[in-house]
């Protein structure tokens, strides 16, 4: 199994301004994802982390909203910019610690950090 | 991409009924597709996965079925309890995407006593 950290688990920001999410895993990943899950809804996934290159994001996110850190093997940070309250949402960190060993394994999330924009 | 279409939306079962959840994907590729449960304000948290190699996979009271020729895979919850009552996801996992996974739309579950 894998232990994954996420801070902060909640926050309150005014509209305009950004916030940082950091997500830590207690092995090394080669992948890392970024989730988020609007009130009652399904997760719907940001970008996808690789440590060394740039985030690979999904259709109707963008770097310039998103931009992702990913400095080394067990640490992730996505930034949410210049927020407005449709940013509102739960943000979820991901990882595999199996992946890459030539089998499927489960996937382990964050906590998860719910975000509400004022 | 990807698309993962999960059935029905809301399920209400009487205890002890068995309750049953569907998935439909999209992509041939996917080869990993795990079931994922979600109890208000926590996290998901995986109940049961099966991969492409296999038909059905059982643990205790919770099965999953796979249909690679149509596409679609299933979660049965049989003698279901009270603390069955969550929202459940289907995902599915692409060969060469990093390992991404694509969720289902999920399913609110509630278990009358």
């Amino acid at each position: 199994s894998a232990v994954i950290s996420q801070k902060p688990s909640r926050d309150i920001c005014q509209r305009g301004t950004s916030l940082t999410i950091q997500c830590q895993v207690d092995s090394q990943v080669t992948m890392m994802f970024w989730y988020r899950q609007q009130p009652g809804q399904s997760l719907t996934l940001i970008a996808t982390a690789n440590q060394g290159s740039e985030a690979t994001y999904e259709s109707g996110f963008v770097i310039d909203k998103f931009p992702i850190s990913r400095p080394n093997l067990t640490f992730s940070t996505l930034t949410v910019s210049n927020m407005s309250p449709e940013d509102s949402s739960i943000y979820l960190c991901s990882a595999t610690p199996g992946q890459g060993k030539g089998m499927n394994t489960e996937a382990f999330f964050g906590q998860g950090t719910r975000l509400t924009v004022v | 991409g990807e698309n993962v279409e999960q059935h029905p939306s809301t399920l209400s079962v009487q205890e002890g009924d068995s309750a049953v959840i569907k998935c439909t994907y999209s992509d041939s590729a996917s080869n990993y597709f795990p079931w994922y449960k979600q109890e208000l304000g926590k996290r998901p948290q995986l109940i049961i996965d099966i991969r492409s190699n296999v038909g059905e996979k059982k643990d205790q009271r919770i099965a999953v079925t796979l249909n690679k020729t149509a596409k679609h895979f299933s979660l049965h919850i049989t003698e279901t309890q009270p603390e069955d009552s969550a929202v459940y996801f289907c995902a599915a996992r692409v060969v060469g995407q990093g390992g991404k996974l694509i969720f289902g739309q999920g399913t609110e579950l509630s278990v009358k006593p």
